[in-house]
């Protein structure tokens, strides 16, 4: 089955302790992104992957890292999460044709304490 | 900068059709139009997408104005299930664009009515 896969669903963390969220796509998709969905700000992105070893900031990627070393996985790495980062996080892949959907996770809820 | 705008919210009753309009007034010729769809407590889902022409899935409908500068979703009849917040997005189709880019935004929130 295709899909894209989030890991952990819910995370609760401690500021300044280090995180990553982990995503995996089976579809041998090029193209993977983050996004952070936060109340009334609707979804925004945070970094995306055009290929292996190349990403590329989005319009919120203060605070976040992104590594692409394999075409399946894309964690996202929060290296001292801070209150303000609480938020649903939402990983998505797809092929790079932009005539071609959007595949997105099933969500990661982040409280930062 | 929001490439799409979308009314916040509109409401409908159940088994009637809906549009819902989405204005891209700086559409560039290689972007196209896609739809998503979030439910509650999901992640966002692919609905359709389009250039030029209409489309149609077993999903919905989506009609592009002969100048590209507005779209419209139409769900043929409204269900319950189909109360969610609607994404209308450009994504380019140039390789190396703004393809990697994707501005979201919040959307259109459709509440159903039985």
């Amino acid at each position: 089955e295709a899909q894209v896969t989030q890991n952990p669903r819910y995370l609760i963390t401690v500021t300044g302790k280090k995180l990553t969220v982990t995503c995996s796509q089976n579809m041998n998709h090029e193209y993977m992104s983050w996004y952070r969905q936060d109340p009334g700000l609707g979804l925004r992105q945070i970094y995306y992957s055009m290929n292996v070893e190349v990403t590329d900031k989005g319009d919120v990627p203060e605070g976040y890292k992104v590594s692409r070393k394999e075409k399946r996985n894309f964690p996202l790495i929060l290296e001292s999460p801070s209150p303000n980062q609480t938020s649903l996080y939402f990983c998505a892949s797809s092929t790079l044709a932009g005539g071609y959907g959007l595949f997105f996770g099933s969500g990661t809820q982040l409280s930062v304490l | 900068d929001a490439k799409t705008t979308q009314p916040n919210s509109m409401e409908s009753n159940e088994e009637e059709p809906v549009h819902l309009p989405c204005n891209h007034s700086t559409i560039s010729g290689t972007d196209y139009i896609h739809w998503y769809r979030q439910l509650p407590s999901q992640g966002p889902e692919y609905v359709i997408h389009g250039l030029t022409s209409n489309v149609n899935n077993r999903m919905a409908s989506l009609a592009i104005a002969e100048d590209r500068k507005s779209s419209t979703l139409i769900l043929h009849r409204a269900t319950l299930r189909d109360a969610a917040v609607y994404y209308c997005i450009l994504r380019d189709g140039h390789y190396g664009g703004s393809q990697g880019n994707l501005i979201f935004g919040k959307g259109t929130k459709l509440s159903v009515k039985p």
